[in-house]
């Protein structure tokens, strides 16, 4: 699988943007990229996907970069409830039959009142 | 709609012994994916389930088994414990068995197995 890697943790303050930055230099032209976070006590939870184009959802915004080799998740206005381990995820599609994630370690963010 | 459930949420056992662990997927989902996550670390991809047979499997030993049911719901069972099978145990369902690359995985809250 290829490798995503993240900063360990970042900090915002409550309804400023937060920019989380993944590299993942090694990706293939077929490799989606996913974003998934995990809060205290709960198990992980979908937050976007996207393959080429900037995506954006109720939940956040993606920006992938031209030449795909990094992708940003962008909270608009964080709020307390968006503190969690937020993590960078490449979806091999070439070469698997099956869909299993690969989770780094994450970033973790603090959200300061 | 349901959410994926698991049972259950907490567990004490002692080296050597067995346990079952168990998932009910989200409605219409027909896969099932199990992980494990030690404390401090991302979850660890265990194996996979599409309508009742393993389609994948992660570096996890044999004593780490599997079924999933005619109604896609699942249970991960391991043997002869091991003090460092102490982890959260998390249950993932989805729709399709993941080769789109687009398909998106539902979590329960996991179990907390705990080996002395």
């Amino acid at each position: 699988d290829a490798k995503t890697t993240q900063p360990n943790s970042m900090e915002s303050n409550e309804e400023e943007p937060v920019h989380l930055p993944c590299n993942h230099s090694t990706i293939s032209g077929t490799d989606y990229i996913h974003w998934y976070r995990q809060l205290p006590s709960q198990g992980p939870e979908y937050v976007i996907h996207g393959l080429t184009s900037n995506v954006n959802n109720r939940m956040a915004s993606l920006a992938i970069a031209e030449d795909r080799k990094s992708s940003t998740l962008i909270l608009h206005r964080a709020t307390l409830r968006d503190a969690a381990v937020y993590y960078c995820i490449l979806r091999a599609v070439r070469g698997t039959s099956y869909g299993k994630l690969t989770f780094g370690q994450g970033t973790i963010l603090t959200v300061h009142p | 709609e349901t959410g994926v459930t698991q049972s259950p949420t907490h567990l004490i056992k002692t080296r050597g012994q067995q346990v079952t662990l168990r998932c009910s997927s989200q409605s219409g989902h027909n896969t099932v994916s199990w992980y494990q996550q030690a404390l401090g670390q991302g979850p660890q991809f265990i194996f996979q389930y599409y309508r009742e047979e393993e389609n994948g499997r992660g570096n996890f030993p044999p004593r780490f088994s599997g079924l999933q049911f005619p109604n896609y719901s699942s249970e991960l069972n391991v043997n002869a414990l091991e003090l460092d099978d102490s982890a959260l145990y998390l249950c993932a369902s989805s729709l399709g068995r993941g080769r789109s690359g687009t398909d998106t995985q539902y979590f329960g809250p996991g179990t907390r197995l705990t080996v002395l």
